[in-house]
């Protein structure tokens, strides 16, 4: 099973909204309601921001929301702010066959 | 405070083994769970190995299977990788994260901070 494919890299600046893709499959993506987004700082671990596709963890602000339309989740970020560079990281399940999850490749978010 | 604490890695040559641990500090990981997921130098989140809360499932990335065994005890509140037979591209931090909390798929709502795995001659 091949990784979830993210951009590279996206950018924006303080206040605007950034949409970050991630396009899987009909045996993932499509399949299940099971995206999950991490945000990840340099020389830090994941932190979950999104998961169920739209939903979020207590402590996470409303400003990160998530949407799914058949093999294609996304994260939009509104409000952008400094602290929101970093490193983003899809996640989707996968069946009860291996792989029983898989990642996207990461997509890098630069605020300008 | 609570989190995952991961120990056991280190340097180690080609085709030797090491195993890495996984403990909850305050927090119980009895009722969930657990994931292994790496990371190697400068590059994205690759799952390895995923547990049961209890053990009974057990299922692993075609990298390393035939080679890795995950294996918990709960009375510990610890979970395990047996690394055998490791490879150079077997290098990366290995993270341990508990899956499920609120949510009604995987998703890791708990990291742990990381060991780092070097395989070299």
């Amino acid at each position: 099973q091949s990784a979830l494919t993210q951009p590279r890299s996206v950018s924006g600046s303080p206040g605007q909204s950034v949409t970050i893709s991630c396009t899987g499959t009909s045996s993932d993506v499509g399949a299940f309601n099971y995206v999950s987004w991490y945000q990840q700082h340099p020389g830090k671990a994941p932190k979950l921001i999104i998961y169920d596709v739209t939903k979020r963890p207590s402590g996470v602000p409303d400003r990160f929301s998530g949407s799914k339309s058949v093999n294609r989740a996304s994260l939009t970020i509104s409000g952008l702010q400094a602290e929101d560079e970093a490193d983003y990281y899809c996640c989707s399940y996968a069946g009860s066959y291996t792989p029983d999850v898989v990642f996207g490749g990461g997509t890098k978010l630069t605020v300008l | 405070q609570v989190q995952l604490v991961e120990s056991g890695g280190g340097v180690v040559q080609p085709g030797r083994s090491l195993r890495l641990s996984c403990a909850g500090s305050g927090l119980s990981l009895s009722n969930n769970a657990i994931y292994w997921v790496r990371q190697a130098p400068g590059k994205g989140l690759e799952w390895v190995a995923v547990i049961s809360y209890d053990g009974s499932n057990k299922d692993y990335a075609d990298s390393v299977k035939g080679r890795f065994t995950i294996s918990r005890d709960n009375s510990k509140n610890t979970v395990y990788l047996q690394m055998n037979s490791l490879r150079a591209e077997d290098t990366a931090l290995y993270y341990c994260a508990r899956g499920g909390g609120a949510a009604a798929g995987p998703a890791f709502d708990y990291w742990g901070q990381g060991t780092l795995v070097t395989v070299s001659s």
